[in-house]
């Protein structure tokens, strides 16, 4: 199975600070179709996933332009430009080339 | 909008079998493959499989294989996960994912909680 590998597992930010969440893969997402099929998923407490960014950096519907994903082979990064206190909660990078699809262990975001 | 809304949750002897039910709306159910995802208690997210929208082709995660199957009926707008030889590392809320087509899940339901405990 592919190794989806986060870093790092706990981020403190002071609100309007940046973050970074840098995820590794242990096979490349990358399709015979030119597509990378990385996706970031946010679970805030207590609630259901959502999805963010899928294919490294396309950002879904009604999501906030402060997150922003980037990367290519192996390596990506998800980006918040200014935290806010909406973003406390865990993030998850996941591939969905390989079967199974697998997700990182995530990253828990909170506000110090 | 689209909502999914998973059933059938509860708690279950080792060895025992449980069905769980996303019912669908909001969207051409008939059109998306969709998924099962899940969670145990205070730890990540894990894919357990996926079914396409004409039920012609299933993926499961290894663990799962043999002991569960998913199914669908387009008709009801319902997506199914049959589990059967429960074991307690299998306890977790379990999340109905819709499939996004290009090849990821876009929407959630809130999920169900099974627990596998004697």
């Amino acid at each position: 199975d592919v190794v989806m590998t986060q870093s790092p597992l706990s981020l403190p930010v002071t609100l309007g600070q940046p973050a970074s969440i840098s995820c590794r893969s242990s096979q490349s997402p990358v399709s015979t179709d030119g597509n990378t099929y990385l996706n970031w998923f946010q679970q805030r407490p207590g609630q259901s996933p959502r999805r963010l960014i899928y294919e490294v950096s396309r950002r879904d519907s009604g999501v906030p332009d402060r997150f922003s994903g980037s990367g290519s082979g192996t390596d990506f990064t998800l980006k918040i430009s200014r935290v806010e206190a909406e973003d406390v909660g865990v993030y998850y990078c996941m591939q969905s080339l390989h079967w199974p699809w697998t997700f990182g262990q995530g990253t828990r975001v909170e506000i110090k | 909008q689209v909502q999914l809304v998973e059933s059938g949750g509860g708690e279950v002897q080792p060895g025992g079998s449980l069905r769980l039910s996303c019912a669908a709306s909001g969207f051409s159910f008939g059109v998306y493959p969709m998924h099962w995802v899940r969670q145990a208690p205070g730890k990540g997210l894990e894919w357990v499989a996926r079914l396409s929208h004409d039920a012609t082709s299933v993926q499961y995660l290894d663990s799962v294989r043999g002991r569960f199957t998913v199914s669908r009926d387009n008709s009801k707008n319902t997506f199914y996960l049959q589990m059967k030889s429960l074991r307690p590392d299998d306890t977790a809320v379990y999340y109905c994912a819709k499939d996004s087509i290009n090849w990821s899940v876009d929407f959630w339901g809130q999920g169900t909680l099974v627990t596998v405990s004697s």
